[in-house]
């Protein structure tokens, strides 16, 4: 089982409409989550960090975090073409240098 | 704020010569920095962890006599790959952190060997 799983996509949704995208970590004593946008051929950006059980919003986005579930999902309110990219889920490692692993990244892909 | 940057964006050289990577947080003193390769189509893999003044600490099956990384100081990190192989092309990024905050990535460094 992988630490981080993401569905690789690609997820197709049309302008103005609701992306959702999800992601499972195996570590449950996992502290830190995030979520970062990578463009192809750029480094990745960080878009929203939660770190509790919940929602969180943030402009357009909304991080939601459910320990309990080892489940966070982004959504994405009414998506832009300019928000297709690759999203990867980072969750830290209980260490002491917040280690990011990586899930693989769901590409999505919001057509006009 | 939280800018970092990487130099050289691109670089191309010849197999069995040595390129050096620097990594700079412009904005703010990072206690940890980390250094990361991607292949195409392929998830960002950790390649070391490193902080200031101490030596970095690798990821298993990272050559540390290849890849070696010096930090420096709190805003600067360098990752030079020796004798350089065509497989070593690929994406470098670097990333740099506070404690307990989140961490922001370089735009990257694209290594091609020829």
């Amino acid at each position: 089982q992988k630490e981080v799983e993401q569905n690789s996509g690609p997820l197709s949704v049309p302008e103005g409409a609701i992306a959702s995208l999800n992601c499972t970590y195996s570590d449950r004593v996992s502290q830190s989550f995030f979520w970062y946008r990578q463009y192809s051929g750029k480094s990745p950006e960080l878009i929203m960090s939660i770190y509790s059980n919940g929602d969180k919003e943030d402009g357009r986005f909304t991080a939601q975090l459910n320990k309990a579930s080892q489940y966070v999902s982004l959504l994405i309110r009414d998506s832009q073409p300019s928000d297709s990219a690759t999203y990867l889920c980072a969750v830290t490692r209980n260490t002491g240098f917040q280690k990011l692993v990586f899930g693989t990244g769901t590409r999505l892909l919001v057509s006009p | 704020g939280a800018v970092v940057s990487q130099h050289p964006s691109w670089v191309i050289c010849k197999s069995g010569t040595s390129v050096k990577i620097e990594c700079r947080s412009l904005d703010f003193q990072a206690t940890t920095m980390f250094w990361y390769r991607q292949f195409p189509k392929q998830s960002l893999m950790l390649m070391a962890t490193s902080n200031e003044g101490s030596k970095a600490t690798y990821e298993q099956g990272v050559e540390k006599d290849k890849f070696l990384i010096n930090h420096a100081s709190l805003t600067l990190s360098t990752l030079t790959v020796t004798s350089a192989h065509p497989e070593d092309s690929s994406f470098y990024i670097c990333s740099a952190s506070l404690p307990l905050y989140e961490q922001y990535f370089g735009p990257g460094t694209r290594l091609t060997v020829t």
